[in-house]
């Protein structure tokens, strides 16, 4: 069974502190990998979708990364709108399998 | 382009009765998964449908159940509601589904069991 594991779960910093999120997985043939970020009680918005080993995505202040066993979320310079629950999820028989998240709180 | 949507947005049920939930997907998505969203256990899946054929069910009991219409909306329907029930329920799209297609959320619906 695919098995996904977020760290930390929560990452508090200060505006401008930059840091990095860490999603480790565990799938038979990763089809993709997702990130996307929810804030407290809405959906999860989409960001990033990463296929292969060696991808890299941008989008503003993030960028995610992937190798064969893990992702990463890097996120640069953050501000306090960038405060949310980070969720980290694998591609399997059309389900996607989520990881608990990251809770990253920016301070002003 | 609208998004996802789901109704109601909240609900407060009691032990015992049922719950029907309704999700609208992003125009020309034809793929609807259902999600539940508990502190405890995180979004855990458990199902999907294309073209009104359920693909993938996830570890749920039976009380849990879904269907999908001609038109693409989805309801879910949860029967002899358990306190244990309640969470946020999400609904995604996506325009064929897993695997590799990217699944847009909704709001969810939050389901209090009192």
């Amino acid at each position: 069974e695919d098995q996904v594991t977020q760290s930390p779960e929560a990452l508090r910093l200060q505006e401008g502190e930059s840091s990095s999120l860490n999603c480790s997985y565990t799938v038979s043939g990763l089809r993709g990998l997702f990130w996307y970020r929810q804030d407290p009680g809405k959906g999860p918005e989409f960001l990033f979708t990463l296929y292969s080993a060696g991808e890299e995505k941008e989008k503003e202040r993030l960028k995610a990364t992937l190798t064969k066993k893990e992702s990463f979320l890097h996120i640069t310079a953050p501000k306090p709108e960038d405060s949310a629950t980070y969720l980290c999820a694998v591609e399997g028989d059309y389900k996607l399998s989520f990881g608990a998240g990251t809770t990253v709180t920016v301070r002003a | 382009k609208a998004g996802v949507t789901q109704t109601p947005r909240y609900l407060i049920k009691t032990r015992g009765q049922q719950v029907t939930l309704s999700c609208s997907p992003i125009s020309g998505h034809r793929s609807v998964s259902w999600y539940q969203q508990t502190p405890g256990q995180g979004l855990q899946f458990l199902f999907e449908y294309f073209s009104e054929t359920q693909r993938n069910k996830g570890n749920f009991p039976g009380r849990f159940s879904g269907r999908q219409f001609s038109n693409s909306r989805s309801e879910m329907n949860v029967s002899t509601l358990e306190l244990g029930d309640s969470a946020l329920y999400l609904c995604a799209s996506s325009l064929t589904g897993p695997p590799t297609d990217t699944q847009y959320f909704g709001p969810g619906t939050r389901l209090t069991v009192l």
